[in-house]
């Protein structure tokens, strides 16, 4: 198992440009989740979504999308990139209701400029 | 609203001593614990959880942490830390079993020899 991938690793890009991050699980998670990290402010949580097709937001969603079609694949979209979303951006998955722990993926590190 | 604690930003033990990282949360009603430790430029790992029952819970890596329900603390423990303990450390709660994490801000290790 591969278990939770994401790409790219760094990126860098100019305010009002557009991207997908990429989050891959193989697990067979129903639960999905993207996180961003920043300094003094630990984790938060920003989408969700509890299985294909179905996605709800989470503390702090604006200036992002999501949506999930396949079990596997969780995207998470940037419209149009600030630079207050310059972060490290984590995905992770779990088996939904249960005790497992959440496996995160290796995360991403976005600046804009 | 829920929130964790953590209100140790940076420690710095010797190789050998003991260690305590101190966790603490606001929930109404029992909520699902958790420790997680970030090596530098790595995602997130599980350290321990705690869900019911013993309230002293026994993680990986030799590590463990004791639930208080007076004190709404979760603290984290282990009796001889290594140097390859060097890491960032974070606590989180949930009020949904395994999903929706909230995190506390981090507490960042440091091992001298």
């Amino acid at each position: 198992n591969a278990g939770v991938t994401q790409t790219p690793k760094f990126q860098v890009l100019k305010t009002g440009q557009s991207m997908t991050l990429q989050c891959a699980q193989d697990m067979n998670h129903e639960y999905m989740s993207w996180y961003r990290q920043d300094p003094g402010m630990g984790l938060r949580l920003i989408h969700y979504s509890v299985g294909a097709g179905i996605t709800d937001q989470g503390e702090v969603p604006n200036g992002y999308n999501v949506s999930r079609s396949t079990t596997e694949d969780f995207p998470l979209r940037l419209l149009s990139a600030a630079p207050s979303q310059t972060s490290v951006y984590f995905c992770a998955s779990t088996l939904a209701g249960s005790t497992d722990t959440q496996y995160f993926g290796p995360g991403t590190r976005l600046t804009v400029l | 609203a829920q929130s964790v604690t953590q209100p140790d930003i940076h420690i710095t033990v010797s190789e050998g001593a003991s260690l305590e990282l101190r966790c603490n949360y606001s929930y109404g009603a029992t909520p699902y614990l958790f420790w997680y430790v970030q090596s530098p430029g790595q995602g997130l790992q599980l350290l321990l959880k705690y869900f019911s029952g013993d309230t002293l819970v026994q993680g990986i890596k030799g590590f463990e942490a004791e639930f208080k329900r007076s004190q709404s603390s979760f603290n984290l423990r282990k009796p001889s830390v290594h140097w390859s303990d060097a890491a960032e450390y974070f606590c989180g709660l949930s009020n949904f079993g395994n999903e929706k994490l909230t995190f506390g801000t981090g507490t960042r290790l440091t091992i001298i020899p």
